[in-house]
């Protein structure tokens, strides 16, 4: 069964410090991989996905994330957050677009 | 623009009541689905469908009713066999070659 881990629940970054959020997942071929980005009281927002090709992949907000299939690893970061990227921030993995699994989630908060 | 558009965006429940929640599309998508969030708990899978007139139970099913009598909308009724009602409720449309595109959700209140 697929399974996404998110180990950090909770990460705080001062403003302008670069930011890595990890993500490990479970799944026997190649996975789908995706971030979202929720904001309090908000849905979620897709930040970038990977299906195949190129392991950096660049997102919206000036995130990227790149796939270690060795690692079975999928962080997200930014090299320089902003105060208004404080939100809670969601890994998940699919199989061909299906079956959807989400992460626990890591709640990041910006110290100005 | 398209999208996902979930009404209200709160709602306020007395005990023993049922509640139906709006989820309407013009994505086109095939597939679309209802989560609920919990603080703490991420998301967790309540009901699911991938063409008109069938549906899918998720992991938390129980307590809860869905149709879709059309592709543009799959509401979701809370029923009064929900016990803990209370949460924010998510509602998804979902395309294979892009992933999920989400509403803004509804946060239901028990009073």
């Amino acid at each position: 069964a697929q399974s996404v881990t998110q180990p950090d629940i909770h990460i705080t970054v001062s403003e302008g410090a670069s930011l890595e959020l990890r993500c490990n997942y479970s799944y026997g071929a190649t996975p789908y991989l995706f971030w979202y980005v929720q904001s309090p009281g908000q849905g979620l927002q897709l930040l970038l996905k990977y299906f195949s090709g190129d392991t950096l992949v660049q997102g919206i907000k000036g995130f990227e994330a790149e796939f270690k299939r060795s690692q079975s690893s999928f962080n997200l970061r930014k090299p320089s957050v902003h105060w208004s990227d404080a939100a809670e921030y969601f890994c998940a993995v699919s199989s061909y677009g299906q079956n959807f699994v989400f992460g626990p989630g890591t709640r990041l908060s910006v110290l100005p | 623009d398209g999208g996902i558009t979930q009404s209200p965006k709160y709602l306020f429940r007395k005990e023993g009541q049922n509640v139906t929640l709006s989820c309407e599309q013009n994505l086109n998508h095939d597939a679309m689905y209802w989560y609920r969030q919990d603080p703490g708990q991420g998301l967790r899978l309540i009901y699911y469908s991938q063409i008109v007139n069938d549906f899918q139970k998720g992991d938390i099913a129980e307590g809860y009713s869905v149709s879709r009598e059309k592709k543009e909308s799959f509401p979701l009724t809370v029923t009064s066999a929900q016990k803990n009602p209370t949460a924010f409720y998510l509602c998804a449309g979902m395309r294979r070659s892009y992933g999920y595109t989400f509403g803004s959700g509804t946060r239901l209140t028990v009073v």
